[in-house]
């Protein structure tokens, strides 16, 4: 079946730090899609993005949506404390496939 | 706007015991869905609901069962439940295929 790889399982920066995840597939989705989820709550959408080689930003997160269609990438620039959460990228197609999360950390 | 509403947001059971997850959304979507997360596993499809009298069988199925009672609503129930399904479990909703995809909040489960 597709699946979505996210590595590192965790990361840890500094407050005022960039930071840049990736999440990659052996197969092409038509839409990509990226979540954070804070503590004892559900995902929320950050960016969604619908079209090769897409760049979207939402103000200090950019994502792009890669020219392959089989990854993408989300950055968050000058991070800060409540950056804290675990951040999931999706593929979709007719079904929605989810990575395993990538756990941030922020120190003040 | 509420979004998607689950209901309860914290359940403990005993095995064996049976109960049903409430789930609703007021955004006129016609695709519903049930998740489970687990530490490690990331978010894994149980069951899904592409349109009104429509479901279908997930990743992780057994032991489940759902119901789309009506556009806004979609339960899942638990029929005999066993520790290997205590869990989180998220209801999430979206408007069709290749569109975003919209969470409730969470029920945490425990089963003794």
């Amino acid at each position: 079946g597709q699946q979505l790889n996210q590595s590192p399982q965790s990361m840890f920066i500094q407050e005022g730090e960039d930071v840049s995840m990736n999440c990659t597939s052996s197969s092409i989705f038509n839409t990509w899609l990226w979540y954070k989820q804070d503590p004892g709550e559900g995902p929320v959408l950050l960016i969604a993005l619908y079209k090769a080689g897409e760049l979207t930003s939402n103000g200090r997160l950019t994502a792009q949506f890669g020219i392959t269609r089989k990854d993408s990438f989300l950055n968050i620039s000058a991070s800060i404390p409540s950056d804290v959460g675990i951040y999931f990228c999706a593929g979709a197609n007719s079904k929605l496939t989810f990575g395993k999360g990538i756990t941030l950390s922020v120190r003040p | 706007n509420a979004g998607v509403t689950q209901t309860p947001k914290f359940q403990v059971l005993k095995t064996g015991q049976s109960m049903t997850l409430q789930c609703a959304q007021d955004m006129n979507h016609n695709s519903m869905y049930w998740y489970r997360q687990d530490p490690g596993m990331g978010l894994r499809l149980i069951y899904y609901s592409a349109s009104e009298g429509t479901t279908d069988k997930g990743e992780v199925p057994n032991g489940y069962n759902v119901s789309r009672l009506n556009k806004r609503e979609f339960s899942l129930r638990l029929e005999s439940a066993a520790p290997s399904q205590t869990s989180v479990y998220f209801c999430a909703s979206r408007i069709n295929s290749n569109e975003k995809l919209f969470f409730g909040s969470g029920t945490q489960l425990s089963v003794l």
